[in-house]
């Protein structure tokens, strides 16, 4: 599709565990972003990619979260540890530069239990 | 003190009307941009509008428009001839400073809008 693209939809894990979700952008766009949002909240920021390098990671919460982006197309937020609090959905982001306008994914919904 | 405040948590308006949803914002940086995005309960963020901070004009966008009251520190949108499909959840979202730094957004706690028949 044309669309940022997200997997999984749904995670669900048990405390202490690892995840990985991945995030494909719209193809061409160098900027990827991660938000997280909890229920009832918006969404808050975690890390922005322009191409490979992580621009800004001053919205990852711990040192537990980790966000890759090797070629500089998909990225992946690595969560080590996981804790209950860890709980929301996953949304990532793509523009075509660092000034356009965001194009969000549906999210990954991360359930630890 | 919250960057991005709207008050309301819940909208109701009827079919064919137009309907404000507030925000008010809170920066000392004289550069930054407003934002508004629509979500549907599919989950993704939708854009709708957006404001710069020298922008003379209030921003418009077919039905949406941005009533930016800079000295209220106001970014109110309105949306006109509402929509069945307009029912979802808004959020008004502000980035600090210029854009070249990437559009690191602040993001309020959302309005939901429910449109009636």
């Amino acid at each position: 599709g044309a669309g940022v693209s997200q997997t999984p939809s749904n995670k669900v894990t048990e405390k202490g565990k690892y995840v990985e979700l991945r995030c494909d952008p719209i193809s061409g766009h160098t900027a990827l972003y991660w938000y997280r949002q909890s229920l009832g909240q918006g969404p808050e920021f975690l890390i922005y990619f322009q191409g490979t390098g992580a621009a800004d990671d001053s919205g990852l919460p711990n040192d537990r979260f980790f966000a890759v982006r090797p070629e500089g197309s998909v990225s992946t937020l690595k969560i080590q540890r996981t804790e209950r609090g860890d709980s929301a959905v996953y949304l990532c982001a793509s523009s075509q530069s660092n000034t356009g306008e965001l194009f969000f994914g549906e999210g990954s919904r991360l359930t630890v239990l | 003190a919250q960057k991005i405040t709207q008050t309301q948590p819940g909208m109701f308006v009827q079919e064919k009307e137009a309907v404000t949803l507030d925000c008010t914002y809170d920066t000392s940086d004289p550069s930054y941009g407003l934002f508004w995005y629509k979500q549907p309960s599919s989950g993704e963020m939708i854009f709708l509008i957006y404001q710069g901070s020298y922008d003379q004009q209030n921003a418009t966008e077919g039905r949406y428009s941005l009533n930016f009251q800079k000295a209220r520190k106001s970014a109110n949108l309105v949306i006109s001839a509402s929509q069945l499909g307009d029912s979802a959840m808004y959020f008004c979202a502000m980035r600090e400073g210029h854009a070249g730094g990437g559009n690191k957004l602040t993001f309020g706690t959302g309005t939901q809008l429910k449109v009636e028949l």
